[in-house]
């Protein structure tokens, strides 16, 4: 069974500060990553997804995110935090025996001006 | 495009009252998913269903829950009788077809509040 645990349900940055969540998988066979992004009162959009190939993967707004199969790991970082970047962030796996999206509990991210 | 769209946005019932939610995938999508996020479990699957037809329904909760997709372009999510544990946000969401890779449109949810 497929299982994402995401270290800390809350983090606070400054503005300008680098941003980093950390997300953790549990996969059988080769996973399929994605991390999601939710601002208030909004459905969840993707920020970018790992599927097969080049283990850094860039995605909207400037964040990215490295796949490290040794660690089991999938962390989003971005250089430098904006106020806009203020939302929940969700970590999800799947492979390619399961369509399905298993997500993980998510991380409130604070930006302090 | 529009995106997913859903309604009501929110809805507030008494329980054992029925709840219907309701669900517009993006056009062209084959897939369609229904989540529900509550602080507690995060976000779960609900039902899956591909070209119409429900492929995956053990995330349902109880037989209070059911789900049907009538056509390509509508779903709905029904709750008969509602409880107050029943409280949460629903998510619908579609993709362009069942493959794992495939990145899923969320709409914006149904806050749903029973009482």
């Amino acid at each position: 069974a497929q299982s994402v645990t995401q270290l800390g349900s809350h983090v606070s940055v400054s503005e300008g500060a680098l941003v980093l969540l950390r997300c953790n998988y549990s996969s059988s066979v080769p996973p399929y990553l994605f991390w999601y992004v939710q601002y208030p009162n909004q459905g969840l959009q993707l920020l970018l997804k790992y599927t097969t190939g080049a283990t850094l993967v860039k995605g909207i707004n400037g964040f990215e995110a490295e796949f490290k199969k040794s660690e089991t790991s999938f962390h989003l970082t971005k250089p430098s935090a904006h106020m806009s970047d203020a939302a929940e962030y969700f970590c999800a796996v799947s492979d390619s025996s399961n369509y399905k999206l298993t997500f993980g509990k998510g991380t409130l991210l604070t930006v302090n001006p | 495009d529009a995106g997913v769209i859903q309604s009501p946005r929110h809805e507030v019932t008494e329980m054992g009252q029925e709840v219907t939610l309701r669900c517009k995938p993006i056009s062209g999508h084959n897939s369609l998913f229904w989540y529900r996020q509550t602080m507690m479990r995060g976000l779960e699957l609900l039902i899956y269903f591909n070209n119409n037809v429900p492929i995956d329904d053990s995330g349902m909760p109880e037989d209070r829950f059911s789900a049907k997709m009538p056509n390509a372009s509508f779903s709905t999510l029904k709750i008969q009788p509602s409880e107050p544990r029943d409280s949460a946000v629903y998510f619908c969401a579609s993709g362009r077809d069942s493959n794992p890779t495939d990145t899923q449109y969320f709409g914006p949810g149904t806050r749903l509040t029973v009482l």
